[in-house]
């Protein structure tokens, strides 16, 4: 099975700052990745699909980069909606999913 | 608009069944995948399994944790889908979530339903 982990597991940050995110595939999974956003009580919120493409409605100051086992989520300048978890999500095959362990964006 | 509204959650027993239903709107329910993702408390996300469309032969994958226990069907004619749980374990406790598929990936959310297992 492919593992997903992601770092840091937490991070505290002040608004207006940029914040990256990576996760790491224990294998190549292409572009096979996706971002979450979760808040608290909230489901998840899909931000970026096949590690690069922006979901629509999501703003630009998110991006993804990466492919093969090394993957980013940048947030470019953090605004207060933007603290929560982030997950990553891996889909290389189609017959299984993998999420990593989430990455927490906290007030600073 | 799309939207996706699970039921069914509840308090059960050890070792009892209970099924899930995902409602769903605003989209031709039909032609997408559909996928089963939880979240025990206090913890990160798991995924469960997904049901292809018909036009994929509408086949079933599962994660090794719930395979042979829980199985995912679906009826176009009324917009649901289903998550049958047999067997259920403490361990099963937890905010039980379907997602439309884009790409592989869970493109819409429902709001969840809680499922706890107890005694």
């Amino acid at each position: 099975d492919i593992q997903m982990t992601q770092s840091p597991s937490s991070v505290s940050a002040s608004v207006g700052d940029r914040v990256t995110i990576t996760c790491r595939a224990s294998q190549g999974i292409s572009s096979w990745l996706a971002w979450y956003q979760q808040k608290p009580g909230k489901a998840p919120k899909l931000l970026i699909y096949a590690a690069s493409s922006l979901q629509s409605g999501v703003p630009s100051r998110f991006s993804g980069s990466g492919s093969g086992t090394d993957f980013t989520l940048t947030i470019s300048s953090l605004q207060p909606e933007d603290f929560a978890t982030y997950y990553c999500q891996q889909a290389n095959s189609f017959f299984t999913w993998t999420f990593g362990q989430g990455t927490k964006v906290e007030i600073k | 608009e799309v939207q996706l509204v699970e039921s069914g959650g509840g308090l059960v027993q050890p070792g009892r069944s209970l099924r899930l239903s995902c409602t769903a709107s605003g989209f031709t329910f039909g032609d997408y995948a559909m996928s089963w993702v939880r979240q025990a408390p206090g913890k990160g996300l798991e995924w469960v399994g997904f049901i292809r469309s018909k036009a994929y032969g509408g086949t079933t994958e599962y994660a090794a944790s719930v395979k042979g226990r829980f199985t995912i069907s679906r009826d176009d004619s009324k917009s649901i889908a289903y998550l049958q749980m047999n067997s259920l374990k403490t361990e099963d406790t937890a905010v039980y979530y379907c997602t439309r598929i884009l790409m592989r990936f869970g493109q819409h959310w429902g709001q969840g339903t809680l499922v706890t297992v107890s005694s």
